[in-house]
């Protein structure tokens, strides 16, 4: 099946410092890839739409100063928190639509553990 | 009221049971069906994809979808430890946008 890596697997930061996620789908091309926020026991909350070329589309409530999402290529995109807080401390998931498959199915990735201090 | 609602749980069964998860929605516009599957501190891992009224079988996993009653469901039969995980339902519409149900933790006990 398809593959998405992420990068770091966890990070702990102080506040006001920023934090780069990587998202990297790994055999195939992805046009399409989501950032996704989790709460312990809580479902996916969708943060952001990214599509390769163009700006991201962000759901009601993110901040996109503060979450800034870069998608340069087919293979990979970027989650920036920016002058990180306490309160973005989370799991963070990014998922890859595979655009090829007919299906647009979803492959998640392994996600990020933020903490910030 | 949540476009989806997901059976809370948590679900306990003994080794070998047969496990029911189910999910209903509200929203009509919801054409592609799946469920994930994610271990503690993991990515969610996509265990089916449906997107007609019926059952779909892998394994042992059955994913039966009921769009005239908005009811998704998915079935594990011989239930082993390693299932042992918690189960998301989510449904996707035409524009591609998914929303997911909060999770059923289940723990299959030997």
């Amino acid at each position: 099946g398809a593959v998405v890596s992420q990068h770091p697997s966890r990070v702990i930061c102080k506040s006001g410092t920023s934090v780069k996620i990587e998202c990297r789908s790994l055999d195939f091309q992805a046009t399409t890839m989501f950032w996704y926020r989790q709460f312990p026991k809580k479902s996916l909350m969708l943060m952001a739409t990214s599509n390769e070329g163009s700006k991201a589309t962000y759901e009601q409530g993110v901040e996109k100063d503060k979450f800034l999402i870069n998608h340069a290529s087919l293979t990979l995109s970027t989650l920036t928190v920016t002058s990180a807080h306490p309160e973005d401390s989370s799991f963070y998931i990014c998922s890859a639509e595979e655009a090829s498959s007919g299906t647009d199915t979803q492959y998640f990735g392994p996600g990020t553990r933020l903490t910030v201090l | 009221q949540k476009e989806v609602e997901q059976d809370p749980g948590p679900l306990s069964v003994p080794e070998g049971a047969i496990v029911s998860l189910n999910c209903t929605y509200s929203n009509s516009a919801f054409q592609y069906f799946m469920w994930y599957r994610q271990y503690s501190r993991k990515g969610p891992e996509l265990l089916m994809y449906t997107y007609s009224s019926g059952n779909k079988e892998d394994g042992r996993f059955t994913a039966q979808v009921d769009k005239s009653s908005k009811y998704i469901s998915l079935f594990i039969r011989d239930s082993q430890p390693s299932d042992s995980a918690t189960y998301l339902c989510a449904m996707k519409n035409n524009a591609g946008k998914s929303t997911f149900g909060d999770g059923t933790t289940l723990t299959v006990k030997p």
